[in-house]
């Protein structure tokens, strides 16, 4: 079955400092891939995504994510943080099942130290 | 565009009463989705839409009912609600383009008691 792995619940990161959010998938097809970003009390708006062709791919607020067909990863970077960065973060994968879908990871709380 | 708009924001339900949530785009999208979301258990689909008048279940539909009479709307009913439903919920809407990209609502903040 089709599912997204987020290892890691909580981090805690210093403004300033980089940031790496693992994403592990389990998919028999191309997967397409997301990474959306959830602000406290508000809705998920989406980072960037992966379809196909460049396995780096850049999505806003200065963030990226690397696919790596032969680990079944997606992980989201970004070289500094910003305290405005904290939020949660949720990984997904697009399927066909009935319609177009999405799974979605656990999420990960980002928290930065001033 | 507002995008997608739901209401209430927020709700306090007796165990037992019945409501709806509101779901509206205007975005001209086919395919709705309504979440529930969890702490640490990421989102679960409830039950989703590829066009007016067509739902059909999600993973977690105990408990919940949709229509879909019009592209842009998409309420949820929840019948005889339960603490177990207390929750956050989103509705999320996506073109039908295979593009998979969804775009979400604010959210609706639940308590059952």
């Amino acid at each position: 079955a089709q599912s997204v792995t987020q290892p890691d619940i909580h981090i805690t990161v210093s403004e300033g400092a980089s940031l790496e959010l693992r994403c592990n998938y389990s998919y028999g097809a191309t997967p397409y891939l997301f990474w959306y970003v959830q602000s406290p009390g508000q809705g998920l708006q989406l980072l960037l995504k992966y379809f196909s062709g460049d396995t780096l791919v850049q999505g806003i607020k200065g963030f990226e994510a690397e696919f790596k067909r032969s680990q079944s990863s997606f992980n989201l970077r970004k070289p500094s943080v910003h305290w405005s960065d904290a939020a949660e973060y949720f990984c997904a994968v697009g399927i066909i099942q009935g319609a177009q879908k999405l799974v979605f990871g656990q999420g990960t709380r980002l928290t930065i130290n001033p | 565009n507002a995008g997608v708009t739901q209401t209430p924001k927020f709700r306090i339900l007796k165990i037992g009463q019945s409501m709806t949530l509101q779901c509206t785009q205007d975005m001209n999208h086919n395919y709705m989705y309504w979440y529930r979301q969890d702490p640490g258990m990421g989102l679960k689909l409830i039950y989703y839409s590829v066009g007016a008048g067509i739902t059909d279940k999600g993973e977690v539909p105990n408990g919940y009912n949709v229509s879909r009479s019009t592209t842009e709307d998409f309420p949820l009913r929840l019948e005889l609600a339960a603490p177990s439903q207390t929750s956050v919920y989103f509705c999320a809407s996506s073109p039908a383009s295979l593009s998979y990209e969804q775009y979400f609502g604010p959210g609706t903040r639940l308590t059952v008691t």
